[in-house]
């Protein structure tokens, strides 16, 4: 398997654009997860979902911030305005059972790097 | 709270066993101990996880402590490859998410 697989792997973008962030979990996994690292805040869970489903979204910093998830293959991660604030590296990560399994692991993608000027 | 307590650095020299410390004090009989690693410019990966005994496996070996508030991760012979982020996390039961903490970063020296 590939592994997690998110794209674009680099973003630059201008204030009040929308960006899409896109993720595709390994296959058979029913979690997936989007975390924001910033140097301030450290490793941030945004939001995840099981088997497509948005499960817990209190870590989305925002109405601009907007996340789903069609297919088991597939996610996307909204910003919309982009602000400055914004810049950060996103994570996509996915796991079998979830992790309240207690033995189940996460995997994460290489993550995006976005820059909003 | 679910977080952990790490030490925000330490420092190892190249083929010497490190001891990375993780205080858990207020973690439930049911919670697992896992440790994941973030090299320079990558995301988190896994490297090992327990409830009660110590574990190893071919990343590193993890010592939980008696009463379960604390553990350390043991690299028994460091590596450059090895300077990374360290993270120690609780996995808690029926617990959708898990918390990362600030972690700790390990510099190697050669």
């Amino acid at each position: 398997d590939a592994g997690v697989i998110q794209s674009p792997r680099h973003e630059v973008t201008e204030m009040g654009q929308e960006v899409t962030l896109r993720c595709k979990p390994i296959s058979g996994h029913d979690y997936l997860f989007w975390y924001r690292q910033t140097m301030m805040r450290g490793l941030e869970l945004l939001i995840y979902f099981n088997n497509n489903v948005p499960i817990d979204d209190s870590g989305m910093p925002e109405d601009r911030f907007s996340a789903k998830m069609p297919n088991a293959s597939f996610s996307t991660l909204k910003i919309q305005p982009s602000e400055p604030r914004d810049s950060a590296v996103y994570f996509c990560a996915s796991s079998l059972r979830g992790v309240g399994v207690s033995t189940d692991t996460q995997y994460f993608g290489p993550g995006t790097r976005l820059t909003v000027l | 709270d679910a977080k952990t307590t790490q030490p925000n650095s330490m420092e190892s020299n190249e083929e010497e066993p490190v001891h990375l410390p993780c205080n858990h004090s207020t973690i439930s009989g049911t919670d697992y101990i896992h440790w994941y690693r973030q090299l320079p410019s990558q995301g988190p990966e896994y490297v090992i996880h327990g409830l009660t005994s110590n574990v190893n496996n071919r990343m590193a070996s993890l010592a939980i402590a008696e009463d379960r508030k604390s553990s350390t991760l043991i690299l028994h012979r460091a590596t450059l490859r090895d300077a990374a982020v360290y993270y120690c996390i609780r996995h808690s039961t029926n617990a959708g998410k898990s918390t990362f903490g600030d972690g700790t970063t390990l510099t190697v020296k050669p």
